[in-house]
């Protein structure tokens, strides 16, 4: 079964202090890797896609990488503004729907 | 501006009262696909389409309906609730069904 796994559940950190998100997925065929951003309350807001074992996207603060087996969205010198659920998603080969992660869950404190 | 609107944001019923959830986009997508969010769970595909007059199961479709008539709608049929479909219920578009979506601001539904 194709999944997505995301860790940790849930992150604390200081303002400033620089972490990693993790994605794992066990697809075959993964036609692209999506992360995107979900504030409470609303739908998730698109942030990347990668599609090959090697690519890098950057966006202010943020930076997704992705490996053959993982996806990684690493977080520079957090603001409190980037308080939020990430998600990811893997899209397998043709049109095939996005199988999502369950998210992690990033606090930035002042 | 660029955006998938549903109505309505908020919605509590009761067990059995038919409804429905619309979902309009204005940027032309040929894709569109409605989710629902649930705590542990995460987003789960109830139904898409890929275009006009073709629709798809997702991985939760049991309970609801779908029908795409026009580009642009996509709405979501309850036809007798129950309140194992309370949930935050989300709609979306992209171009093709490949990249990322744009998603609405989601509906709140009870069911009581």
């Amino acid at each position: 079964e194709d999944q997505v796994t995301q860790s940790p559940e849930a992150l604390r950190l200081q303002e400033g202090e620089s972490s990693s998100l993790n994605c794992s997925y066990t697809v075959s065929g993964l036609r692209g890797l999506f992360w995107y951003r979900q504030d409470p309350g609303k739908g998730p807001e698109f942030l990347f896609t990668l599609y090959s074992a090697g690519e890098e996207k950057e966006k202010e603060r943020l930076k997704a990488t992705l490996t053959k087996k993982e996806s990684f969205l690493h977080i520079t010198a957090p603001k409190p503004e980037d308080s939020a659920t990430y998600l990811c998603a893997a899209q397998l080969s043709g049109n095939t729907p996005l199988v999502f992660g369950k998210g992690t869950r990033l606090s930035v404190i002042a | 501006e660029a955006q998938v609107t549903q109505n309505p944001r908020y919605l509590i019923t009761v067990t059995g009262k038919k409804l429905t959830v619309t979902c309009s986009q204005n940027m032309n997508h040929e894709y569109m696909s409605w989710y629902r969010q649930d705590p542990g769970l995460g987003l789960r595909q109830i139904y898409y389409s890929m275009n006009v007059e073709v629709t798809d199961k997702g991985d939760v479709p049991e309970g609801y309906k779908v029908s795409r008539k026009e580009k642009r709608n996509f709405p979501l049929i309850l036809e007798s609730p129950s309140p194992n479909q309370t949930s935050l219920y989300f709609c979306a578009s992209s171009p093709q069904g490949i990249g990322g979506y744009t998603f609405g601001s989601g509906t709140r539904l009870t069911v009581v």
